[in-house]
């Protein structure tokens, strides 16, 4: 069955610092994976996908087939990153996606 | 065009009740979603259109959910005699899928409707 599991409900870390989300997934044929991001008050809006294999406000993303992971990454973590993130999967023809139960990062100064 | 609205933005009902929600998604997109999402969780697929063909229900939509499109631009999801357990947060969203264009796909969400039901 297709899942997608994001092991961490929060993680916190000082301004500057490296910050890694975590993704997991299980998928039997090809994925599309995206990375959504919520912050304060706004509505769910896309941070990156992976076909596309952009850097969207310093956030990369790397599909690890083998280790079926979709870990999101920022070198320096800024205040205003502070948000929850989702990790999503879907087919090649972008039907049905499945969410992760999100991480809130949450930077503190 | 501002974006995907939806309507109520809150809505507060009794147990066995009927509720409708409508979505007005981004005009030019042809693909509309809905999802469910309670606290703690993200968002959960729902259904979605393809303009106003309803192509795959998810099995965890009871009979008591139905979805319309009908001129493949507003939708609606109504649900029939609602439970406590419905209480959630829904959630629609459209996109615009072309071929050829798939690295440049992206899902524009609306702000929610939170329904509670008591």
């Amino acid at each position: 069955a297709q899942r997608v599991t994001q092991p961490e409900k929060l993680l916190s870390v000082f301004k500057g610092a490296p910050v890694e989300l975590k993704c997991n997934y299980s998928y039997s044929g090809s994925p599309e994976l995206f990375w959504y991001v919520q912050y304060s008050r706004q509505r769910l809006q896309l941070l990156l996908r992976h076909i596309s294999r952009e850097s969207i406000k310093g956030f990369t993303a790397d599909l690890n087939k083998g280790e079926t992971s979709f870990h999101l990454k920022k070198p320096f973590a800024q205040e205003e990153d502070s948000a929850m993130y989702y990790c999503a999967l879907t087919r090649y023809n972008f039907n049905k996606f499945y969410f992760g139960s999100g991480t809130k990062l949450n930077v503190k100064p | 065009d501002t974006g995907v609205s939806q309507n109520p933005r809150h809505k507060i009902t009794k147990r066995g009740q009927n509720v409708t929600f409508r979505c007005d998604p981004i005009s030019e997109h042809n693909r509309l979603y809905w999802y469910r999402q309670t606290l703690g969780q993200g968002p959960e697929f729902l259904t979605y259109f393809q303009n106003e063909a309803q192509l795959e229900k998810s099995r965890l939509l009871s009979d008591r959910f139905s979805a319309e499109r009908p001129k493949g631009s507003f939708s609606t999801l109504e649900i029939q005699r609602t439970e406590q357990g419905d209480s959630a947060m829904y959630l629609c969203a459209s996109s615009l899928v072309l071929r050829d264009r798939n690295s440049e796909y992206e899902q524009y969400f609306g702000p929610g409707t939170r329904l509670t039901v008591t």
